[in-house]
């Protein structure tokens, strides 16, 4: 059974880069797309973007000039980085696994990140 | 970008009985391949969300018979036939068929 976990710092100063690593286990991260979603409190659902097996990624036009999402196949990690972070950004992060046949198929537990000095 | 409206926004339900949740798109989510990129999450209180429902009205691994989805184009249907205490929540629905992605706003199924 294939398991995601994020993981990165809790608290962020506003202006700063926010970084978060989504670890797979249970499976090669090789052969899916890798998408991060985040859920600002008490609020729904935003797509922040997604990165695919050969590399490419695709990026939420709201968020598309601060984000950069990457992947390391030989520690199966996916990464998110969020530039210039204000107290906007404060959210639980999830890291979310597209399968071909059923989209976006397994979640991680999320990491909830605080945008605060 | 698609707009994904959910409705209602709560819907109160009563154990053994069925609910129903709506969700509608601002455009047409058939895409050129024949397939329709809409799914239904569920997210239990204090959990991440949890696919139920694929591609309109395909059960996820491990998702009771009891959820069922359907519909077409721009409109489609989440049922419960009949809610049991856990499925007590947010429903969620999200379209893949153009990016981005994006949610429907949820709709809160309690007790």
């Amino acid at each position: 059974q294939v398991q995601l976990q994020e993981s990165g710092p809790g608290l962020v100063r506003p202006s700063e880069t926010l970084s978060l690593t989504c670890t797979v286990s249970g499976g090669s991260i090789s052969s899916y797309y890798w998408s991060w979603i985040r859920q600002p409190p008490g609020a729904g659902l935003e797509w922040i973007g997604y990165i695919n097996n050969s590399g490419g990624t695709n990026y939420n036009p709201s968020l598309k000039s601060r984000v950069t999402i990457s992947v390391d196949t030989s520690k199966n990690q996916i990464s998110l980085k969020v530039s210039s972070v204000t107290a906007a950004d404060t959210a639980v992060y999830y890291c979310g696994r597209h399968s071909a046949v059923a989209g976006l198929d397994y979640w991680g537990q999320g990491a909830l990140v605080a945008v605060s000095s | 970008d698609i707009v994904m409206t959910q409705t209602p926004l709560s819907s109160p339900v009563t154990l053994g009985q069925p609910a129903s949740i709506s969700c509608r798109s601002s455009q047409s989510l058939l895409y050129s391949d024949g397939n329709t990129y809409l799914s239904w999450l569920q997210q239990r209180p204090g959990q991440p969300p949890r696919l139920l429902i694929y591609k309109v009205s395909n059960r996820f691994s491990g998702v009771p018979d009891r959820f069922s989805g359907s519909g077409a184009g721009t409109d489609f249907t989440l049922k419960i036939s009949r809610v049991e205490a856990e499925d007590v929540g947010l429903y969620y629905c999200i379209q893949a068929t153009q990016f981005p992605l994006t949610f429907g706003g949820g709709t809160k199924v309690e007790i």
